[in-house]
């Protein structure tokens, strides 16, 4: 298996909504990410989990809150969000980067979420 | 804040033709560098990584290191109106351990 998968494809949420972004992995990845792209931008580091723990926390506002239940789980949870928080969210996973950073990232199909 | 530049187009080339993407990077320790695809609408795909000066070739793709330079390219050999799309450059920032991606070229092939 050498798929990230990430589901809901597409979500459609209120301001005032909690919902959760999922993504799931059997590659043996010890590394998790989320990106978030908004349209015609490149892809924006959010959290990074190095063996299940928040290594990396790119100041994201506390709206969104990350968990990763085990090695092959990645949870977005979202709350309050804004309409500006509509863009497309990436997980993606790759083995931990050793200190010469050789390191591939495969990426989720990706969840279009769109803020009303 | 380490930066990844790339122009963003559109680079537009006939079929058949050579298409050539160019990236330049801040960070003098930077070691692994890539070339990610992504369609519109689609998530990134890896096309090529490189980690030492000089030329790597996979297929139609050839991807070329200059340190020295801080110049990373992508060439695009016999390039198919299926090549259209946004080339992503991005490298390892070494101190965080994660990828950052330059803004994206985006490609035309015209038939």
């Amino acid at each position: 298996d050498t798929e990230v998968t990430q589901t809901p494809k597409h979500l459609v949420m209120g301001m005032t909504n909690k919902k959760s972004l999922k993504c799931e992995q059997h590659m043996g990845h010890r590394a998790m990410y989320w990106y978030k792209q908004k349209a015609k931008k490149p892809p924006e580091l959010m959290f990074v989990y190095s063996y299940e723990k928040l290594s990396i926390n790119e100041s994201v506002p506390s709206r969104f809150s990350p968990e990763c239940p085990n090695s092959s789980l990645l949870n977005l949870h979202l709350h309050a969000l804004q309409p500006e928080d509509s863009a497309l969210y990436l997980c993606a996973s790759s083995q931990v980067p050793d200190n010469s950073g050789a390191n591939v990232l495969t990426f989720g199909a990706g969840s279009r979420l769109t803020v009303l | 804040q380490k930066e990844v530049e790339q122009n963003s187009g559109p680079l537009s080339v006939p079929e058949g033709a050579i298409a050539s993407l160019n990236c330049t990077y801040s960070d003098r320790v930077s070691q692994s560098f890539f070339w990610y695809r992504q369609y519109s609408g689609k998530s990134p795909e890896l096309i090529m990584s490189i980690y030492s000066n000089g030329d790597k070739e996979d297929g139609r793709f050839t991807a070329q290191l200059n340190k020295a330079s801080q110049y990373v390219s992508l060439l695009i050999r016999d390039s198919q109106p299926s090549d259209s799309a946004t080339y992503l450059c991005a490298v390892m920032d070494t101190g965080r351990r994660a990828l950052t991606f330059g803004s994206g070229t985006r490609l035309q092939v015209q038939p």
